[in-house]
């Protein structure tokens, strides 16, 4: 068992930036959680996915947020164009049903 | 919508003592799954403890162990004979689908 593999596990760029977060989820979990951290507001979830479905988007900040699961092995979260404001730890996270949630160990972003 | 609310930010412990961190929160769902998971300064996000609504007895993982009231909405974890590798953010979380996180509380642990 991988475990929940998020890539990179740091990035830095510079305001109005493309940046892709990219998420393989467990084999086999059907469900796909994106979380953002911040000190400010905890973790906060963005959207989640079931069956390569978005179900639930309503925590997306803004249209610069968009996140897409092609298929049940991948997922990417873009943010076009970056602020600074958008600076976070940013989690994926699978499951079944049943399961525990499994976390990946996170992206640290970084906007300048 | 569901709510979780840890209302201590932070807490502290001497080594080998105990400690009990809280968490209250709301639902009008009667089956769902409550978690405890430690983030160290390494941020990973780890299961500590975890409990079906439906199960009246409390969950224990070795010296980890909840005290579940259901009725009250109530979820603390206790921390027997606390080591220093159990400094960490704490966060309790609710799952029906998806989990709903607590703030957080921030242990302390005094040598």
């Amino acid at each position: 068992d991988a475990g929940v593999i998020q890539s990179p596990r740091h990035e830095v760029t510079e305001m109005g930036q493309e940046v892709t977060l990219r998420c393989k989820p467990i084999s086999g979990h059907d469900y796909l959680f994106w979380y953002r951290q911040t000190m400010m507001r905890g973790l906060e979830l963005l959207i989640y996915f079931n069956n390569n479905v978005p179900i639930d988007d309503s925590g997306m900040p803004e249209d610069r947020f968009s996140a897409k699961m092609p298929n049940a092995s991948f997922s990417t979260l873009k943010i076009q164009p970056s602020e600074p404001r958008d600076s976070a730890v940013y989690f994926c996270a699978s499951s079944t049903q049943v399961t525990v949630p499994h976390f990946g160990d996170g992206t640290r972003l970084s906007i300048l | 919508a569901q709510t979780v609310t840890q209302s201590q930010p932070e807490m502290s412990v001497q080594e080998a003592e105990t400690v009990t961190l809280s968490c209250t929160y709301d639902t009008s769902e009667s089956d769902y799954y409550l978690f405890w998971y430690k983030q160290p300064p390494s941020r990973q996000m780890i299961l500590v403890i975890r409990q079906e609504a439906y199960k009246q007895q409390n969950a224990t993982e070795n010296r980890f162990s909840v005290n579940f009231q259901k009725a009250a909405k109530s979820f603390s974890l206790k921390i027997s004979d606390s080591q220093l590798g159990d400094a960490a953010m704490y966060f309790c979380a609710y799952r029906s689908t998806p989990l709903v996180f607590g703030k957080g509380t921030r242990l302390s642990v005094i040598a």
